[in-house]
């Protein structure tokens, strides 16, 4: 069964480095999503992104991220300078042109020192 | 932004007990999901909702979508260890590339063999 995929699955990175966390979304997919979960709390949405740019983004998803299609199979998430609070797990989310429901990855866990 | 309430946020049951947890919303959503998430992964899919009063199954899990489209809740009949997780309902607003997912806290299952 096809199902998305993220890598790494662990990031640990100083505070103010940037890093760059990838999926690969199912492939006929057309819709992509990033969320994260702070540990303990709920599924936060962060951005969508349809047709080689952003259709929506949340009052998280501020001037220091920014989400990219570089090829036919990835979309990545760039956080330019880290701070502590954006330790959390970030999931890669997918859905095709018709149906309804979103298909998530493992997430990446990030720890910001 | 849209708010889900969910309850109970924690159960501790006995094996082979029925379980049940819901939603609530101020907001209308046009579909609901009940998504099982395991500690390090990703929510994985359950259950998809798409129409007011709809009542689906899958096994021994039940959902129904509320009548007036801001309430949901699932169902666990006949619970066994591996249904251990945190239970996420979602609800989805807007279509197409404005589609996105608002999440509920979660329910955290704990079942006693």
């Amino acid at each position: 069964e096809p199902e998305v995929t993220q890598t790494p699955s662990h990031q640990v990175t100083q505070m103010g480095q940037e890093v760059i966390l990838r999926c690969v979304p199912i492939s006929n997919h057309l819709y992509f999503y990033w969320y994260r979960q702070i540990l303990g709390q709920k599924v936060e949405f962060l951005v969508s992104f349809y047709n080689n740019e952003i259709s929506e983004k949340s009052e998280i998803f501020d001037d220091q991220f920014s989400v990219e299609r570089p090829d036919g199979s990835n979309f990545t998430l760039k956080i330019r300078s880290t701070k502590l609070e954006d330790s959390a797990m970030y999931f890669c989310a997918s859905r095709g042109e018709i149906q309804e429901t979103q298909y998530f990855g493992p997430g990446t866990r990030l720890l910001v020192l | 932004g849209q708010q889900l309430n969910q309850s109970p946020q924690s159960m501790f049951i006995q094996e082979g007990e029925d379980v049940s947890m819901n939603c609530t919303s101020s907001s209308i959503f046009n579909t609901w999901l009940w998504y099982k998430q395991d500690p390090g992964e990703g929510p994985v899919l359950l259950i998809a909702l798409y129409k007011a009063g709809e009542l689906t199954s899958n096994g021994r899990l039940t959902a129904q979508f509320g009548i007036t489209r801001k309430d949901s809740f699932l169902n666990i009949s006949a619970s066994i260890p591996s249904d251990v997780g945190i239970y996420f309902c979602a609800g989805r607003s807007g279509g197409g590339s404005n589609y996105k997912l608002t999440f509920g806290k979660g329910t955290l299952l704990t079942v006693n063999p």
